[in-house]
């Protein structure tokens, strides 16, 4: 059984501050690692993809990535209001096909202004 | 725009009832897939589609059944309702055929059976 796990929160962050995700997971053979972000009553939206070790930013965002460790993170720096919401850790296990990605349940995400 | 639509936002059913719920994406996607969204579950996959007439099984499919007659459409089907399948589904779709990047989300349909 593939496992992703995510602290659920909620993880309060005052504005101007950076936020710190984190996410791990336990098919250590797993390639893809996604972060989407969902706001209440929305559906999800992906941000940020990472295929390899390190880091990859755009923006506001980086995502951090150590296959070793099996532990993907998302930072966001300068949070503002509008980043509240629950980020979703997605990791896609080698070899693709869609049941071979498995979501993580989220993490609440509050900024306070 | 990239856009998957889902044909209702909410729907309230009886127990026993045979309920349809329909998504739609214009974008041209091999990939479709089903999944619902339960409070301290999270997402769980019930079905997906790589191709027209083309289902298979995600993790949770047992009292639902789905339907891709066309490229562009994914229908999910309970055939007998029950109070455990109220639940939040929501309809994805993607890209490449047989590998999952990113989904495109529709925007949802709560279901509640009574």
């Amino acid at each position: 059984q593939k496992e992703v796990e995510q602290n659920s929160g909620p993880l309060s962050v005052p504005e101007g501050a950076i936020a710190s995700l984190n996410c791990t997971y336990s098919d250590r053979g797993s390639q893809s690692f996604f972060w989407y972000r969902q706001y209440s009553g929305k559906s999800p939206e992906l941000i940020m993809s990472i295929y390899s070790n390190g880091d990859k930013e755009d923006g506001r965002f980086t995502a951090q990535l150590n296959k070793a460790s099996q532990y993907v993170s998302l930072l966001i720096r300068d949070s503002q209001p509008s980043d509240s919401a629950t980020y979703l850790c997605a990791v896609m296990a080698s070899g693709g096909g869609a049941d071979g990605l498995t979501f993580g349940k989220g993490t609440h995400l509050i900024i306070q202004p | 725009d990239v856009k998957v639509t889902q044909s209702s936002r909410y729907l309230v059913k009886r127990t026993g009832e045979k309920v349809f719920l329909e998504c739609v994406q214009d974008m041209d996607h091999e990939n479709m897939f089903w999944y619902r969204q339960d409070p301290g579950l999270g997402l769980r996959l019930i079905y997906f589609s790589y191709d027209v007439k083309m289902k298979e099984k995600g993790d949770i499919p047992e009292g639902y059944s789905v339907s891709r007659e066309k490229k562009e459409r994914f229908s999910l089907i309970l055939e007998s309702a029950s109070t455990n399948q109220t639940s939040m589904y929501l309809c994805a779709s993607s890209l490449n055929p047989g590998l999952v990047e990113k989904l495109f989300f529709g925007s949802g349909t709560q279901l509640s059976v009574l």
